[in-house]
């Protein structure tokens, strides 16, 4: 079976340019992560969707960054205009979440993102 | 603030040995989960602890949750160097999925 599936995996740019993530999760899940992980912050939660609604965004950095899921099998992180302090490894990963239990995370190989 | 902390921060130790890992946290939990992270990959859900349980065992791995301490730790016995990655204890809070990574330990096994 396929995993989480993300694009680019790497991305280099320059800075005020802008930069579309996209991630594809596995078929059939309903709930869908977007991390940032850096060295001195490691792994934070940028937002989460729960079928396709965004449910909590309160770790989006900034107003230049937006998140969307149009479908169950696509999302987009968009970061508009980028900085150098943006660069960092994301991940995106999805899970299939029960009404009463939580199911374990599918994390896709990430995008190295580097803003020159 | 985080959630999760793991300790140590980075471990060293010979093929064969035993590899203990413990992380600690602040507020009440759901679950617990332990990640793997090999070196540019993404994160691996190695195994999942209720709140309600004391002990689980997956092959060579061994976790453990103590909730009054509020911590955990994950044994890998008979380590082998292709266990040589980052491990994650991660805590999910709220039933809703999402979860509160540490900032991992660092394993290294050498051969």
């Amino acid at each position: 079976d396929a995993g989480v599936i993300q694009s680019p995996r790497h991305e280099v740019t320059e800075m005020g340019q802008e930069v579309t993530l996209r991630c594809k999760p596995i078929s059939g899940h309903n709930s869908l992560f977007w991390y940032r992980q850096t060295m001195m912050r490691g792994l934070e939660l940028l937002i989460y969707f729960n079928n396709n609604v965004p449910i909590d965004d309160s770790g989006m950095p900034e107003d230049r960054f937006s998140a969307k899921m149009p479908n169950a099998s696509f999302s987009t992180l968009k970061i508009q205009p980028s900085e150098p302090r943006d660069s960092a490894v994301y991940f995106c990963a999805s899970s299939a979440q029960g009404s009463y239990s939580n199911q374990p995370q599918h994390f896709g190989d990430g995008t190295r993102l580097s803003i020159l | 603030s985080q959630q999760g902390e793991e300790d140590p921060q980075a471990l060293s130790i010979q093929e064969g040995e035993n590899a203990t890992m413990n992380c600690s946290y602040k507020t009440s939990i759901n679950n617990l989960q332990w990640y793997r992270q090999n070196s540019g990959r993404g994160l691996v859900h190695l195994i999942l602890i209720r709140s309600n349980e004391r002990e689980k065992h997956s092959g060579r791995l061994r976790v453990t949750l103590d909730t009054s301490k509020k911590s955990s730790s994950l044994l890998i016995t008979a380590s082998r160097a292709a266990d040589t990655a980052s491990y994650f204890c991660a805590t999910d809070t709220s039933n809703t999925g999402k979860l509160i990574f540490g900032q991992g330990t660092t394993l290294q096994v050498k051969p």
